[in-house]
This record gives C-alpha cells, structure tokens and sequence, in this order.
C-alpha cells in the first residue's frame, strides 16, 4: 500500500464550487504539504503544516485552505473554485529532522480541472 | 523563500550521452540539498540528499556534487538511457527555510 494517498485522483468541477482534496500518510511523518504543479512553473508550495497544531501559508496560498485533521491527514479546500487552479496537486511528507529526515514522500497526484 | 534555480530548463542528449545539470543556491545559511527524479505521470521520488560541502553521491549511473560555499550542486548522469528521461528536481530544506525546489531540468533520451 502507498505511503502518502491522495483522493480524489481527478476531478472536474465548474468555477465557484467548493471542493476538497484530501491526502492521508501512514508514515509517521509530522510535517506535511500541498503543492501544485503547473507546466513550466515547477512545484510551488500552497501550504505546509509542521505538526497537528501548526499551519502555515506558503508561496501561493490566497484562494485556498487546509486543515490538519490529525497527524496523518492534511486537506487542502478551494473554497471557491476558479479556471486559473486548473493544476496538478500534490501532498508530500517529511520528517521533522534534518538532513535525510527531511526528505519528502509524494503522494500520486490530483489532477484538477475548473471549467 | 529562497532562489533556487536550475540549468538547463531542458536537455536533449542521446542514448549513451553523459550528461550533467546545474542546482544553485543562495550559499549562505546552507542545511541540506535534496535532489528528486520526476518521471511523467508518476510523484517525484528522492534520489539523494546532501547536507556537507564536498559530498558526493551515488547511485548507479548517477551522481550528485555539492559545494556549499559556492552555492551549487551538479548531478551528473552517466550513458544515459532512455528510461533516464524524466525532470530532475533540487530542493533546499531545513533550519527556517520552507522547502524550496527549483523548476527542474527536464531530460529526454532519445534511442
């Protein structure tokens, strides 16, 4: 079974609806985040949570949210969903050391289209 | 958030080409470099890390170099082959810093 799930793996919805993209780990990891990747732009980071009480805004956070339910769970919501977040999501994981603790594990992605 | 950029965007070579490509890095402050293979359709996946300036890293045809006072790591990849083709990602992490990637040096293989 894969260490960092993402669901839904795609969805199409129209401009205004709210969605939720969810993403569970079975790692132990304390840190989590949420990317999203768009074609030539790299991963850029949407938020980032270092432990269950702990959330922060990262480099392109306006328009969307999170919430830590637990230390394995992190979603991210668009509250209002617009075209311009057309983008892969990812979810990735990390531990809380340095060095090689600090890499991060993907999850596979949610593709995420707003007509 | 740090600068982190990488060269070439892209990189076509052909099968049996040695190759190499470029992370750099705002040399002050340096933790830990991290490089990732992002092949289409799947995650990034960790190749290496390195947190000390000299360290060279292995793992089969590939290597990586990181010189910290200089602010810049190469990863280098021997007779490339086709299944080689994927982009290549640097990331910084730790102290303060949000983990930072760069935009990644995209390499096709052409047989």
């Amino acid at each position: 079974d894969a260490d960092v799930t993402q669901t839904p793996r795609n969805r199409i919805t129209k401009t205004g609806k709210r969605i939720m993209l969810e993403c569970s780990q079975t790692k132990g990891h304390d840190r989590m985040y949420w990317y999203r990747q768009d074609p030539g732009l790299g991963l850029r980071l949407i938020y980032y949570s270092f432990d269950v009480k702990d959330i922060n805004k990262g480099e392109i956070s306006d328009g969307y949210s999170v919430s830590r339910q637990a230390q394995a769970k992190f979603s991210l919501s668009l509250e209002s969903a617009i075209p311009n977040q057309t983008a892969l999501y990812f979810c990735a994981t990390s531990g809380s050391g340095t060095g090689n603790e600090e890499t991060q594990y993907f999850g596979p992605g949610t593709r995420l289209l707003v007509l | 958030i740090l600068n982190v950029e990488q060269s070439p965007q892209s990189l076509h070579v052909q099968e049996g080409d040695s190759t190499n490509f470029t992370c750099s890095f705002p040399s002050s402050n340096f933790y830990a470099l991290h490089w990732y293979r992002w092949e289409t359709a799947k995650s990034p996946e960790a190749l290496f890390v390195m947190t000390l300036n000299g360290d060279e890293k292995k793992k089969g045809r590939i290597s990586a170099t990181l010189n910290t006072k200089e602010g810049y790591s190469y990863l280098y990849i021997k007779g490339s082959q086709p299944e080689d083709s994927a982009t290549y990602l640097c990331a910084l992490s730790g102290g303060s810093y949000i983990p930072t990637f760069g935009r990644g040096t995209s390499l096709i293989v052409h047989p």
